[in-house]
């Protein structure tokens, strides 16, 4: 069966440093692979997605960048992090186009 | 984009009631989701109905896609059934390289009161 893995769980950074999330799937293969985030309140909004290694989309403009060096491997980054990034990272994958899509279990990241 | 609401955005339960969520969304979709979010943040699947009708235990959806609304059942809820509950939709932007994305409403916060 499938699983995905994101770590850290929580982090807390200091305005202006680096950031890095990463997220791994297994048990499938060429998945599509997305970042989203989660303000306070409650809407989910679509960050990048990837349909394959080095292939990224940005749906928004930002402070962040995404990377896929491997198959199942998605990276978030910053280079220097800002207050407003604060919130709740999810990562996800999908089968393919209209596939189901499943999540992972969160990065909680506190920006002071 | 295509537009997804849901009501109620507050529902309170006592625990043994039973309740409807409602997702209207303003486009034809190729995909359809609802989640659970627990109280610790992980998204639950609930079901991928972009149409018809489904049951898991005391769930149960079903989405009408020509009228564009999905209603997700709630039967004798239980306090564990507290969360966040989301509605999701997919429309195939006619590409098939651009990837599939899911369009997120704001939720309905359940809480099942003991």
């Amino acid at each position: 069966s499938q699983t995905i893995h994101q770590w850290p769980a929580t982090l807390v950074q200091p305005v202006g440093s680096p950031l890095s999330l990463e997220c791994t799937v297994e048990g499938t293969s060429n998945p599509n692979l997305y970042w989203y985030r989660q303000a306070a309140g409650r809407g989910l909004q679509l960050l990048f997605y990837s349909i394959g290694i080095d292939q990224i989309s940005s749906e928004v403009p930002q402070n962040l960048s995404a990377s896929r060096p491997q198959d199942r491997q998605f990276i978030l980054s910053s280079k220097k992090l800002l207050l407003s990034d604060s919130g709740f990272y999810l990562c996800a994958w999908a089968g393919g186009l209209g596939a189901e899509q499943f999540f992972g279990p969160g990065t909680r990241l506190t920006v002071l | 984009g295509i537009q997804v609401e849901q009501s109620p955005p507050d529902l309170i339960l006592q625990e043994g009631a039973n309740s409807t969520l409602r997702c209207n969304f303003s486009d034809s979709v190729n995909n359809l989701q609802w989640f659970h979010q627990n109280p610790w943040g992980q998204l639950i699947n609930l079901f991928y109905i972009p149409s018809g009708t489904k049951q898991n235990g005391r769930l149960s959806a079903t989405t009408v896609a020509t009228e564009r609304y999905s209603l997700l059942y709630i039967s004798s809820s239980q306090t564990t059934d507290s969360g966040v509950y989301f509605c999701a939709v997919e429309r195939f932007p006619g590409e098939e390289t651009s990837g599939s994305r899911l369009t997120f409403g704001e939720g309905t916060q359940l809480t099942v009161n003991p």
